[in-house]
């Protein structure tokens, strides 16, 4: 059965920490590998993975994805107190006979970050 | 405005009722995706729908309906309410299958 973990499943950390979030996942016919932030609303998109080992980067937010082994990591440098959020992994894969990818969702790392 | 909204964003409804959630996208998106979102579950999909007339179940199927008469519309109908359906429902969409998705404002919906 496909499944996506994520770890650690809360964090608690100060303002100006470095943060490293955890996905693995085992899913079947992969296509892409996604993270979302999500703040008491509708969860807004942060980052696509389709390639081993190219990090995609946009101001303090990093991931990278490993497809040899099956994970990624997202890094949050210099947290700040607006970073307080659900950061959910998402991995696409394509059924069988079907052209369409069905994303499934890992059940998020909540972070907590104190001022 | 453009985007994806859905209707209500939240409804207060009693065991047996019908409830019909509403999703309206302003993309012409061809994907468009219903999920429930619980305490313990994260994300799960319930249907999705590649284009008008096309739909199909996802991991939570049970107890819900979809149709897809327009390409902008994808309703999910709860036929006869449970308080297993209490949960808060979004509506997401994509224009191709590369593509990331969208999602919408999110429905609170709490069955009685």
């Amino acid at each position: 059965e496909d499944k996506v973990v994520q770890s650690p499943l809360s964090l608690v950390v100060h303002e100006g920490d470095t943060v490293t979030l955890n996905c693995s996942y085992e899913v079947t016919n992969f296509r892409s590998l996604l993270w979302y932030k999500q703040e008491k609303k509708a969860p807004t998109f942060l980052f696509m993975l389709t390639s081993s080992g190219i990090e995609k980067k946009s101001g303090r937010l990093s991931s990278i994805l490993d497809k040899k082994e099956l994970f990624s990591i997202l890094n949050i440098t210099a947290t700040q107190t607006g970073d307080s959020a659900v950061y959910l992994c998402a991995v696409e894969g394509m059924d069988r006979g079907s052209t369409l990818g069905r994303l499934y969702f890992g059940r998020g790392t909540q972070l907590t970050v104190w001022p | 405005d453009a985007g994806i909204t859905q209707s209500p964003r939240y409804k207060i409804t009693e065991t047996g009722r019908q409830v019909t959630l509403m999703c309206h996208q302003t993309w012409s998106h061809s994907y468009m995706f219903w999920y429930r979102q619980d305490l313990g579950h994260g994300l799960r999909l319930i249907y999705y729908s590649a284009a008008a007339d096309i739909t199909d179940k996802g991991e939570v199927p049970d107890g819900y309906v979809v149709s897809r008469s327009k390409t902008e519309n994808f309703p999910l109908t709860l036929e006869s309410a449970t308080r297993s359906q209490t949960s808060v429902y979004f509506c997401a969409s994509k224009g191709l299958p590369g593509d990331t998705q969208y999602f919408g404002p999110g429905t609170r919906l709490t069955v009685l």
